[in-house]
């Protein structure tokens, strides 16, 4: 089946410019997840959704970044105000929901390449 | 403060070989230890994982090893072929948090 898709691939804006980033869950999923992955660095954690609402924010840098999931399904990432700084991989995943005893495989996707000149 | 440590940075293996990556992480309230490998211009994607109840999980040619007293663990792929050539993460994860964290990656070139 199809994986967690991303888009756009790449994007290219300039300082002060706002961008989204949009990013398709695998079917049935009901978590979804964005990272931020920096040259030669693992991801970092910016936000978890359970269905529409985010149930934990705490890695989002400030108030420039901003996500929704209004279906439960896609989401977008927002970033206002885009800085140098922002310039990074973002990273999108999703799995299935078991609750806090259990675990459960978060698959990525591709990620978008944010570059901010 | 960097939650996750791995090492070494980066590592070059011959065909054949053992690769070993090792990790220590300093909260103890991870519970979950996933090791993902990422391919460039890829997201990464899980290769195995453990939980610290066990000191030792193989699948295949991967093998976590787990100390709970030391907040180490390390992956062992054995038989390194150049196919395996990726960056490797380790991450831990606290029960009910959801969030992964990621250590910052070896990169692994295994040459024939």
């Amino acid at each position: 089946g199809a994986g967690v898709s991303q888009t756009p691939s790449n994007k290219v804006t300039e300082k002060g410019k706002y961008v989204e980033l949009r990013c398709d869950p695998i079917s049935g999923h009901t978590a979804l997840y964005w990272y931020r992955q920096s040259l030669g660095q693992g991801p970092e954690f910016l936000i978890y959704f359970q269905g529409t609402g985010a149930a934990d924010d705490s890695g989002l840098p400030n108030d420039r970044f901003f996500a929704v999931r209004p279906e439960g399904s896609v989401s977008t990432l927002k970033i206002q105000r885009t800085e140098r700084g922002d310039s990074a991989v973002y990273l999108c995943a999703s799995s299935l929901y078991v609750g806090a005893s259990g675990y459960n495989e978060q698959f990525f996707g591709p990620g978008t390449r944010l570059t901010v000149l | 403060q960097q939650q996750v440590k791995q090492s070494p940075q980066s590592l070059i293996v011959q065909k054949g070989g053992i690769s070993i990556i090792n990790c220590a992480y300093e909260n103890t309230a991870f519970d979950y230890f996933p090791w993902y490998q990422q391919f460039p211009g890829k997201g990464p994607a899980l290769l195995i994982a453990i939980r610290p109840d066990v000191s030792e999980k193989k699948e295949g040619r991967f093998t976590i090893s787990f100390n709970k007293s030391a907040k180490q663990f390390s992956l062992h792929i054995m038989d390194s072929q150049p196919g395996d050539s990726a960056t490797y993460f380790c991450a831990g994860e606290g029960a009910g948090s959801y969030q992964l964290t990621f250590g910052k990656g070896t990169k692994l070139s295994v040459i024939p």
